[in-house]
């Protein structure tokens, strides 16, 4: 069963680039089928779609964060990562990957999640 | 953006009671609903897809209904492992949005 894992620095300085990457394990990312995403949630708020991924490299932003938002991947150690430069404190959250259902527009749910990495921007 | 609205956002409910959740629309988005289940200090757990149908695993007392506008999502016979928050997400049209949730605490 596929599994995701989170991994970055907890701590980030105003201005600064947040990246993230997500390891997944027990499925190929190259495999294809799916699209790999980040989605956050500000502590003890909703849930916010960041963007998600193809193995072929093409994305999706969201764009209320597209300006400042780029999601890569890895097909050789089979992870996709996070960027999202200019933080402010606003950025502060739990930063979560997640597997989409599929590639058709009516497969665009959420499974299985990472278990969420929290993000604190700081000086 | 769709945006989205959840009720009640906080419903107080004991074990063995029915529950209802309700998800509402700002435009129709046919049957492009998911719920999802949060406990604290998790990620959300997929429960249902295409509005009804129920995530691999996930107990036969949830249950999800409705299509355009209004959703709702149903549990028959709360148990204790059920209380935490509920999300439900449009995958509709870009960007995929979520609700503001509702949190299911014990009376």
């Amino acid at each position: 069963q596929v599994q995701l894992q989170e991994s970055g620095p907890g701590l980030v300085k105003p201005s600064q680039t947040l990246s993230l990457t997500c390891t997944v394990s027990g499925g190929s990312i190259s495999s294809g089928g799916y699209y790999w995403s980040w989605i956050r949630q500000h502590p003890g708020k909703g849930l916010e779609w960041i963007g998600y991924i193809y193995y072929s490299g093409s994305t999706y932003y969201n764009p209320s964060l597209k300006s400042r938002v780029t999601i890569s991947v890895d097909t050789s150690k089979n992870q996709f990562s996070l960027k999202l430069s200019s933080v402010t404190a606003a950025d502060t959250a739990v930063y979560y990957c997640a597997r989409v259902g599929g590639v058709v527009a009516a497969s665009n749910w959420f499974d299985p999640w990472g278990q969420g990495t929290l993000v604190t921007v700081s000086s | 953006v769709i945006w989205m609205t959840q009720s009640p956002s906080l419903l107080s409910a004991s074990t063995g009671d029915r529950v209802t959740i309700s998800c509402r629309m700002s435009q129709g988005i046919s049957s492009y609903l998911a719920w999802y289940q949060q406990k604290p200090g998790k990620a959300p757990e997929l429960l249902i897809y295409a509005a009804s149908t129920l995530q691999s695993g996930v107990p036969s007392r949830f249950s999800g209904s409705g299509s355009g506008t209004d959703f709702t999502l149903t549990i028959s016979c709360l148990q204790s492992e059920d209380f935490a928050t509920y999300y439900c997400q449009q995958y509709y049209s870009f960007p995929f949005t979520f609700g503001p949730g509702t949190k299911v605490d014990i009376k």
